[in-house]
């Protein structure tokens, strides 16, 4: 069975530290990847997705950036976090063609200070 | 404005109460919509997938329906362990791959 891992689970930063989330799934092969935000009071907000190792696409301009550099792995990263940075981010994966149920990890609560 | 809309945005029933979740949306062709459970400070978790108005799918106490602008999941003798937040998605054809459009969910509270 497939499984997602995030980490960390939840971590706090000051502004303008840099970030490095990640994320790792086990049990498939060539997965899309998908990073989300979740804000109080708002719907999850797709930030980037891949189909393939080094192939990132950003939905929505932002203070972050995207990696997959293995089949099974994809990095979120900031060079210098904002306030506005703050959220619960959410990786989520999906089989390969078929963009259709997309599963998602436990999660990482970031609050930037 | 959104294109994904959900009501109520909490909802209180006593176990046992049967009560229906709302989710309508405005996009112009339907690929997919997806329903998720999210407990607090968790991912949330897969539980439906509809495609064509007219079809239903059932597991345990929940029911999803799909209509040509609306869903609904009905929740039958819910318990407390039902209690989380309820998120509609949906996904657009023609839309970018894989981005699903997430509403903002009901937050349903059962009390036994």
């Amino acid at each position: 069975s497939q499984t997602i891992h995030q980490w960390p689970a939840t971590l706090v930063q000051p502004v303008g530290s840099p970030l490095s989330l990640e994320c790792t799934v086990e049990g498939t092969s060539n997965p899309n990847l998908y990073w989300y935000r979740q804000a109080a009071g708002r719907g999850l907000q797709l930030l980037f997705y891949s189909v393939g190792i080094g192939q990132i696409s950003s939905e929505v301009p932002q203070n972050l950036s995207a990696s997959r550099p293995q089949d099974r792995q994809f990095i979120l990263s900031s060079k210098k976090l904002l306030l506005s940075d703050s959220g619960f981010y959410l990786c989520a994966w999906s089989v390969t063609g078929r963009s259709y149920e997309q599963y998602f990890g436990p999660g990482t609560r970031l609050t930037v200070t | 404005e959104d294109q994904v809309t959900q009501s109520p945005e909490a909802l209180r029933l006593q176990e046992g109460e049967s009560s229906s979740l709302n989710c309508s949306y405005t996009v112009s062709g339907l690929r997919g919509l997806f329903w998720y459970r999210q407990d607090p400070g968790k991912g949330p978790e897969f539980l439906f997938t509809l495609y064509s108005a007219g079809e239903e799918k059932e597991k345990e106490r929940l029911k999803a329906t799909l209509t040509k602008k609306e869903s609904f999941l009905h929740i039958t003798a819910p318990k407390p362990e039902d209690s989380a937040t309820y998120l509609c998605a949906v996904q657009e054809i023609g839309g970018s791959q894989g981005n699903l459009i997430f509403g903002k969910g009901t937050k349903l509270s059962v009390k036994p």
